[in-house]
């Protein structure tokens, strides 16, 4: 079974609206990780989240985790053309110390429309 | 911010090959560096774990005499795909961190097509 679901799979925005993408998880997450990708190459790294009910904001992107690090929301302001892409959640579910390895959602396809 | 260089971008072979994809952490240190699989609109899957200096750490359900990795330095790890078959047509990409409080940057992966 998927053990992140992102939600929704697609997503077309005019361009100027808000627009929120999920992440949800039925285990804790240890690492929550929020990544950019055009296809077929490599993923910009976005925001990282750790501690429940963190929240980071980068220019017009906000991401937060929810109190139970079990749900994550990134959340784009006023889009633009330039936030196109496929947008990916990744997160560590495993508690042992030292870098592990990450679980990826299906990604969410934005499209943003002029 | 953090650079992964990996290289080739794109290579074609024919069946029977074997191919060498590298993964490099151009300004940091990596400790520890990941091989992922994605296939067309699915996710990425972790295949292995790499650790400079010792032997990688498969997952379940990936060979590890197929898919040889390297870790010979802080700074350069190696996949390689032995006897590719048209199966491991994917894209292949890898990342690397230097500590486990800090994110995985990821390379620009490597499209692999076996004919």
């Amino acid at each position: 079974s998927q053990e992140l679901e992102q939600s929704p799979q697609s997503l077309i925005v005019q361009e100027g609206k808000n627009l929120t993408i999920n992440c949800t998880s039925s285990k804790t997450l240890y690492g929550l990780y929020w990544y950019k990708q055009k296809y077929g190459e490599g993923l910009i790294f976005l925001m990282m989240l750790q501690k429940g009910g963190e929240e980071k904001s980068h220019e017009k992107i906000t991401a937060k985790l929810d109190e139970k690090k079990q749900q994550s929301s990134l959340h784009i302001t006023a889009s633009q053309p330039s936030h196109a892409g496929i947008y990916l959640c990744g997160a560590d579910v495993n508690s042992g110390g030292g870098a592990d390895g990450l679980t990826f959602g299906k990604g969410t396809h934005l499209i943003i429309q002029p | 911010g953090a650079v992964v260089s990996q290289h080739p971008s794109r290579v074609i072979c024919k069946s029977g090959t074997s191919v060498k994809i590298e993964c490099r952490s151009l300004d940091f240190q990596a400790t520890t560096m990941f091989w992922y699989r994605q296939f067309p609109k699915q996710s990425l899957m972790l295949m292995a774990t790499s650790n400079e200096g010792s032997k990688a750490t498969y997952e379940q359900g990936v060979e590890k005499d197929k898919f040889l990795i390297n870790h010979a330095s802080l700074t350069l790890s190696t996949l390689t795909v032995t006897s590719a078959h048209p199966e491991d047509s994917s894209f292949y990409i890898c990342s690397a961190t230097g500590d486990s409080n800090q994110p995985q940057h990821f390379g620009d992966g490597t499209r692999l097509s076996i004919l």
